[in-house]
């Protein structure tokens, strides 16, 4: 059974990056399948920030393609989020999930989500 | 790209039958069988329901179904319980080569 876990800083000052990772048990993210990052700002609805597949190929939401680099490390068995020039508007929960049915479209299972705050 | 649109609420009686829509276009809903449904309980994260419009992950309760006609897709849930109460998120691959989501959908079991 996959299980999946997101780390990483809860608070970031404005203008700086946000760096997550998310660690997978359960399964070798180097034998396939693709990987997401989906976010929710507090009271609102997902947003799709982007997926990656265990080969390193990316798909980004176009919206914030210039500011996210998705990255997989198949030694550590985890893949990480990095959003640069961050502002009050990407404070969010960001969950990590796996791409289900060998597609990036869906995901199943998510991990339990990390709050992260963009303040000074 | 703009969210899919959901109504905000729907609500029904236990045993009764619910039906929510997601409406988006040509480029998304309409162009794509790449149409995929998320439930949601608060504090908690999304489980997946319905994906490539109508297939039920394993484990999903067969009161769950889900079509697509033109640009709407729709998720239906039958013999309404309790524990259904929740919010519900529609999703579909766009034509930009992403993926997008709809607003959302409350559902309140009276």
């Amino acid at each position: 059974q996959v299980q999946l876990q997101e780390s990483g800083p809860g608070l970031v000052k404005p203008s700086e990056t946000l760096s997550l990772t998310c660690a997978v048990s359960g399964y070798s993210i180097s034998s396939g399948y693709y990987w997401g990052w989906i976010r929710q700002p507090p009271g609102k609805g997902l947003e799709w920030i982007g997926s990656i597949y265990h080969s390193g190929s990316t798909y980004y939401n176009p919206s914030l393609k210039s500011r996210v680099t998705i990255s997989v490390d198949t030694s550590k068995n985890q893949f990480s989020l990095k959003l640069s020039s961050v502002t009050a508007a990407d404070t969010a929960v960001y969950y990590c999930a796996e791409g289900y049915s060998s597609s990036w479209y869906w995901f199943d299972p998510w991990g339990q989500g990390t709050l992260v705050t963009v303040s000074s | 790209q703009s969210a899919l649109t959901q109504p905000a609420s729907v609500s029904g009686s236990p045993g009764q039958s619910i039906t929510i829509s997601c409406t988006g276009t040509s480029s998304d809903v309409g162009g794509y069988n790449y149409v995929s449904w998320y439930q949601q309980h608060p504090g908690k994260a999304p489980k997946l329901m319905i994906y490539d419009v109508s297939n039920r992950p394993s484990g999903v309760s067969n009161r769950f179904s889900g079509s697509k006609s033109g640009n709407t897709a729709s998720l239906t849930i039958s013999g309404l319980q309790a524990e259904d109460e929740a919010d519900y998120y529609c999703s579909s691959y766009t034509s930009s080569s992403s993926l997008v989501f709809g607003g959302g959908t409350k559902l309140t079991v009276l």
